[in-house]
């Protein structure tokens, strides 16, 4: 069965300090790749999603960056962590795009900015 | 996307069945309906989804209403463990461009299994 890791579980960074979040899937071959981000009291906002090694789609505009440098391998990072970044990261897959394929989340990441 | 409806909160005792109701009125032809549940500090978790007809799995069972407009989760044997937020959304079939489109979660119904 697919099973899918992040670490670490939390974080707490200073503000202007790098970031780097890694998740890795096992269990499926060429999986679409996802980070999200879930805001105390909001819904999830997709960041950036992959659909193969190399290939980064950003939705957001913002302080941070995803690389894909292996096939079941999703990395966030950031330069400098800004007090906005705090929040619960979720790094998901799913088979497909689009409605018909679930994705499948990872128990996050949370991250804390002080 | 279609928008959907849920009860904030509910109660279910342990061991019963829990029939969380979901409202998606104007859902179009090639939407989904998905559920997924999360713990608090946990990820998301899948439960089932649906296009049309009623699904089963492990997990749950989903009834979709012949219209569409509304769906009910149906957890058969509910466990202590079952306590959680559950999310009701719909998404679109095909792909738009938008990666995982129309993965938008609302404040969901927070199920609480009694003892």
């Amino acid at each position: 069965s697919q099973t899918i890791h992040q670490w670490p579980a939390t974080l707490v960074q200073p503000v202007g300090s790098p970031l780097s979040l890694e998740c890795t899937v096992e269990g499926t071959s060429n999986p679409n790749l996802y980070w999200y981000r879930q805001a105390a009291g909001r819904g999830l906002q997709l960041l950036f999603y992959s659909v193969g090694i190399g290939q980064i789609s950003s939705e957001v505009p913002q302080n941070l960056s995803a690389s894909r440098p292996q096939d079941r391998q999703f990395i966030l990072s950031s330069k400098k962590l800004l007090l906005s970044d705090s929040g619960f990261y979720l790094c998901a897959w799913s088979v497909r795009l689009g409605g018909a394929s679930p994705l499948h989340f990872g128990n996050g990441t949370r991250l804390t900015v002080t | 996307d279609a928008k959907t409806t849920q009860p904030p909160s509910m109660d279910c005792a342990e061991g019963r069945a829990a029939n969380l109701p979901c409202n998606h009125s104007t859902i179009s032809g090639n939407e989904y309906v998905y559920w997924y549940r999360q713990i608090h500090s946990q990820g998301p978790q899948y439960i089932i989804h649906g296009l049309k007809n009623n699904e089963t799995n492990e997990m749950a069972s989903l009834i979709i209403t012949e219209d569409r407009k509304s769906s009910t989760l149906i957890l058969p044997h509910a466990t202590l463990r079952d306590t959680a937020v559950y999310y009701c959304i719909v998404r679109v079939e095909g792909y738009s461009g938008g990666g995982a489109d129309g993965l938008t979660f609302g404040k969901g119904t927070h199920l609480i299994i009694q003892p």
